[in-house]
This record gives structure tokens, sequence and C-alpha cells, in this order.
């Protein structure tokens, strides 16, 4: 039983450059989420899957886009990185709404 | 949206001493949860926590609901306590993702 793994850990990237994260979890939660973590701030949502076929915006949603590809992964697409887009980025899962949120170990990107 | 402030943004205390770390909240939520980030960025759950009281060895946290406030103490500091500690809400209905704080960054010193 892994929980929720991310991959890759850690990634560079070329501005103008795309990459997908990849979430998956093994613990057959129903919702799933992307965060981002800035120096200093807390989390901040990016995407949320409440359930398998859905997907729906966040706090900071711009220039990013999600698939629910099933109940077990939850991907994270940069189109076109930005600088701005430089942080680490988190996925967790939850098995029922306001339930106790499980997190993966993270993704350092970086956009040069 | 939700606001969640927490307090002290930091804390430097020496091996042994004990702490309350503070979270307060804006609007009544129904879930409530403390996370201790390590230095190596790990997030790891410590309470789950929507009210009441909960205790987990040196750790203890309570949560007034109707206040709209939750308290983290941490009690015989040790080195490895040292971290960021966040606070996380939701408020009630559908599944939209907690609320994040932006932490309180406690050093222990030896």
């Amino acid at each position: 039983n892994a929980g929720v793994t991310q991959t890759p850990k850690f990634q560079v990237l070329k501005t103008g450059q795309s990459m997908t994260l990849q979430c998956a979890q093994d613990m057959n939660h129903n919702s799933m989420y992307w965060y981002r973590q800035d120096p200093g701030m807390g989390l901040r949502l990016i995407y949320y899957s409440a359930s398998e076929g859905t997907t729906d915006k966040g706090e900071v949603p711009n220039g990013y886009n999600v698939s629910r590809l099933n109940k077990r992964e939850f991907s994270l697409r940069l189109e076109s990185a930005a600088p701005s887009q430089t942080s680490v980025y988190f996925c967790a899962s939850i098995p029922l709404a306001n339930t106790e949120a499980f997190f993966g170990q993270g993704t350092r990107l970086t956009v040069v | 949206g939700i606001q969640v402030e927490q307090s002290p943004p930091d804390l430097i205390l020496q091996e042994g001493a004990n702490s309350t770390l503070r979270c307060n909240f804006s609007d009544s939520v129904n879930n409530l949860q403390w996370f201790h980030q390590n230095p190596w960025g790990q997030l790891i759950n410590l309470f789950y926590i929507p009210s009441g009281t909960k205790q987990n060895g040196r750790l203890s946290a309570t949560t007034v609901a109707t206040e709209r406030y939750s308290l983290l103490y941490i009690s015989s500091s040790q080195t490895t306590d040292s971290g960021v500690y966040f606070c996380a809400v939701e408020r009630g209905g559908g599944a939209d993702g907690l609320t994040f704080g932006k932490g309180t960054h406690l050093i222990i010193q030896p």
C-alpha cells in the first residue's frame, strides 16, 4: 500500500516546454487534488476532482489542465511552462468529503 | 473564500520546551487538519480534528468550532519537531479541497 505516489520528484523545464505531472493513489479514494506551494506560503489549490469523471478549478488554475484518467490517477499538465510556475506541487486524495487528506511526497519543478 | 490565519509565524525554542500554535478561521468548517512539513518537504498528517480534543504522544490539539479556532500543543520539544506546521480547513458540502494557512515555522535548538 503505497498511498499517494507522484512522479517525477524533480524536474527542470525551459520556458515554453510542456510536461505532465502524474499522481496515483491506491486507497480507492473518491476525491483527488493538485496543490502548489511557494516559499513562505501555504498550499494553494490548483484543480480538484471530487469523483471520477469530474474536475473543477481551484484557487489558482491558470496555466494548468488536469485529467482524471480513472479512479486511481489524476494528472496535471503544463502546456507552456512559465517561470511563475516554479513551485513544489503536491497531489492529495480523500475517501469522502470532509475527511482526512493524504498527500504525496511532492514534485519540485523549476522553470528556467 | 474562507480565511485561515496561523500564529506565530515563527517560533524558536530550546529542546524540552512546550509550545502552543494557533489557527483562526473565518467561517464555520466541517474539516480541520494539522500537518507537519518536515525539512525534506514531506507533509505528515498530525490530526484530523474538526471539533473537540485529541492527543497523540507529546502532541495534542483542540478545536473550538463555535469560536473558530484550533490550537496545537507540543510538549517536551525535540529537534525532530522542527519544521513548518500547517492548519487546513474545509467548509461543508462537497469535497472542494482544503484551504491552508501560511504555517508556523518552528525551530527547536539542542
